[in-house]
């Protein structure tokens, strides 16, 4: 099976600007969680997506939302870019074989790392 | 709330010493707990995960890690040190049943010394 795929995977914005981020989960999974890692905070939740919808939210500002389609693939938005919100985003999926709810292995993608000048 | 906490952000070791990361967690439930290692400009690949079956838990590239619940620890191991090992791991919890959000440790980052 093909791993999770994140495009693109260098993107450089400018602040005030805004970028979409787009991932695509390994086939037959149903959820896909999103993080932001910087070297000062670590790694951080940011939302997961299970059959489009959103199931959790980390703590980040609405300027941070996401989505998810009916083919699993998600993408994820940054409004107003701030030079904060230089990071490495990260994508995982996870195939959920005991339903909604419960918490399985994530499977990550090598992230897009987002610099905002 | 669930909460990790990894000792040491940087750790050395020789090739073919042992390799010990320290990993405690905080959780109000018993949790699920992974071990996750980073090579650069890569994702994270797990390497070994317990979700309240048998405390020790075996991964890949001869890791390991046990769960001790009156230590609330899981720390990684692995016997004999490679160059290969040389990566950042992270510890990460995760609450059974409230779906994939995980907490992450801040990462410790092996260095190997030949």
């Amino acid at each position: 099976k093909a791993g999770v795929t994140q495009t693109p995977r260098y993107l450089i914005k400018t602040r005030g600007q805004q970028v979409t981020l787009s991932c695509s989960p390994i086939s037959g999974h149903r959820s896909v969680s999103w993080y932001q890692q910087t070297p000062g905070q670590g790694l951080q939740f940011l939302f997961e997506y299970f059959s489009e919808t959103q199931r959790n939210k980390g703590n980040f500002p609405g300027r941070f939302s996401g989505r998810q389609f009916s083919n699993s693939r998600s993408e994820m938005n940054v409004s107003t870019l701030e030079l904060g919100d230089s990071a490495l985003y990260l994508c995982a999926s996870s195939s959920y074989p005991q339903g909604a709810g419960s918490t399985d292995t994530q499977y990550f993608g090598p992230g897009t790392r987002l610099t905002v000048l | 709330a669930q909460s990790v906490t990894q000792l040491g952000s940087h750790v050395s070791v020789s090739e073919g010493a042992l390799v010990l990361l320290r990993c405690n967690y905080s959780s109000s439930v018993p949790p699920y707990l992974f071990w996750y290692v980073q090579y650069p400009n890569q994702g994270l690949q797990l390497l070994l995960k317990y979700t309240s079956a048998a405390t020790l838990v075996k991964g890949i590239n001869g890791f390991e890690a046990e769960f001790k619940k009156s230590e609330t620890s899981f720390h990684l191991t692995k016997p004999s040190a490679h160059m290969s090992d040389a990566a950042e791991y992270f510890c990460a919890v995760s609450r059974p049943g409230t779906g994939n959000q995980f907490y992450f440790g801040t990462g410790t980052s092996l260095t190997v010394i030949p």
